[in-house]
């Protein structure tokens, strides 16, 4: 079985503020872990994925997410948000890189200048 | 390269009618699926299709049926639409991980309104 819960439905910082969207996961195997962009009135894009390298993950647009398995997270993090981050953001976990995600309900970020 | 590609992009029906709501992709994947997107419910899986010649259900298939036309191809149909299925149906492809290619990727989305 597999999980996500995303903490915050709305997370709103300042234009150069830290950006950080919180992730948990369950899984009763090994995660792959994803994290999506979606801006209005479109698909979803991917941002960054784990699966099961380097713990640090490096994504577009300057995001980075950090595997913790001691804490069951994977966080998405930004050091300094733009405008043109204003988007919803999905946390998903596929089991063990089954063919089947499951997402989280999204974070809405909001920038404020 | 298109990507994955959905029509039609806007459609309202009464309820009771029926339609397909096509998607396409041209990146030779194996995967595909169809979800709705509700506000504040995230993405939920209606179907899926591991490979051509396979279909699967998903969290919420009830209402729907699906056709895996070809390997490109993979269609949903609504046989007689309730307003319960206003949503946002997006159509995803994934290719396989031996390939590297198992990152799912997403069409622009059809947004349905039932009447």
């Amino acid at each position: 079985a597999q999980s996500v819960t995303q903490l915050g439905s709305h997370v709103s910082v300042s234009e150069g503020a830290l950006v950080l969207l919180r992730c948990n996961y369950s899984s009763s195997v090994p995660p792959y872990l994803f994290w999506y962009v979606q801006y209005p009135n479109q698909g979803l894009q991917l941002l960054l994925k784990y699966t099961s390298a380097a713990t640090l993950v490096k994504g577009i647009n300057g995001f980075e997410a950090e595997f913790k398995k001691s804490e069951t997270s994977f966080h998405l993090t930004k050091p300094s948000a733009h405008m043109s981050d204003a988007a919803e953001y999905f946390c998903a976990v596929s089991a063990g890189g089954s063919y089947i995600p499951t997402f989280g309900r999204g974070t809405s970020l909001i920038v404020h200048p | 390269n298109a990507g994955v590609t959905q029509t039609p992009k806007f459609q309202v029906l009464k309820t009771g009618q029926s339609m397909t709501l096509q998607c396409a992709q041209d990146m030779n994947h194996n995967s595909m699926y169809w979800y709705r997107q509700d506000p504040g419910m995230g993405l939920r899986l209606i179907y899926y299709s591991a490979s051509e010649g396979t279909t699967d259900k998903g969290e919420v298939p009830n209402g729907y049926n699906v056709s895996r036309l070809n390997k490109r191809e993979f269609s949903l149909r609504l046989e007689s639409a309730a307003p319960s299925q206003t949503s946002v149906y997006f159509c995803a492809s994934r290719g396989a991980r031996s390939l590297g290619t198992d990152t799912q990727y997403f069409g622009p989305g059809t947004r349905l309104t039932v009447l």
